[in-house]
């Protein structure tokens, strides 16, 4: 069965700071990971895709497959980061089922 | 673009009482949706995979015919809570997958959600 566990369900960090948002999930075949994010009072949104190796709004997230993770990291936090962040898996099977995190709310201190 | 609206947003009803939910791709086609529950300060669990055309596929546990799906064209999808009890309150969040909308094919975009309250 497949599994996404987020360790963290609140992290505060100051305004600069550099942040990291874990994700590790448990699948046997060759997953696709996304992290997406909720902010306030809006619906939630696709952040970034691991295939896509992209950078969106500063953020990146790199797929480790030697450790199933796939954290979320910005090097400068900036107050408008605050939301909700869930990671997500998609397995290989073609149905596009999404199994997600419980999410980490993510506070930016000013 | 890729826009996924839903109706009503928020609903309160007696308990007994049957309330339909709409889901709509309001600018691409969708042949498949995905409909999620949403518990306070938890995470989204699928209930069930909406295929246009054809019959709806259910997560283990979910009840089909308490939660009543038909995706009966490629941009509306309607989930009916049918003889609601209180404890189906929760918030319901419908998703559509999208081709070629600007983030690539295999993208879920979500509507805003609705709040069932049964009474």
């Amino acid at each position: 069965a497949q599994r996404v566990t987020q360790p963290e369900k609140l992290l505060s960090v100051f305004k600069g700071a550099p942040v990291e948002l874990k994700c590790n999930y448990s699948y046997s075949g060759s997953p696709e990971l996304f992290w997406y994010v909720q902010y306030s009072r809006q619906r939630l949104q696709l952040l970034l895709r691991h295939i896509s190796r992209e950078s969106i709004k500063g953020f990146t997230a790199d797929l480790n497959k030697g450790e199933t993770s796939f954290h979320l990291k910005k090097p400068f936090a900036q107050e408008e980061d605050s939301a909700m962040y869930y990671c997500a898996l998609k397995s290989n099977f073609g149905n596009e089922k999404l199994t997600f995190g419980t999410g980490t709310r993510l506070t930016i201190i000013p | 673009g890729a826009v996924v609206s839903q109706h009503p947003s928020w609903v309160i009803c007696k308990s007994g009482t049957s309330v339909k939910i709409e889901c709509r791709s309001l600018d691409f086609q969708a042949t498949t949706m995905f409909w999620y529950r949403q518990f306070p300060k938890q995470s989204l669990m699928l209930m069930a995979t909406s295929n246009e055309g054809s019959k709806a596929t259910y997560e283990q546990g979910v009840e089909k015919d308490k939660f009543l799906i038909n995706h009966a064209s490629l941009t509306l999808s309607t989930l009916t809570v049918t003889s609601a009890h209180p404890e189906d309150s929760s918030f319901y969040i419908c998703s559509a997958l999208g081709w070629g909308a600007g983030r690539g094919p295999d993208t879920q975009y979500f509507g805003p959600g609705t709040r069932l309250t049964v009474l």
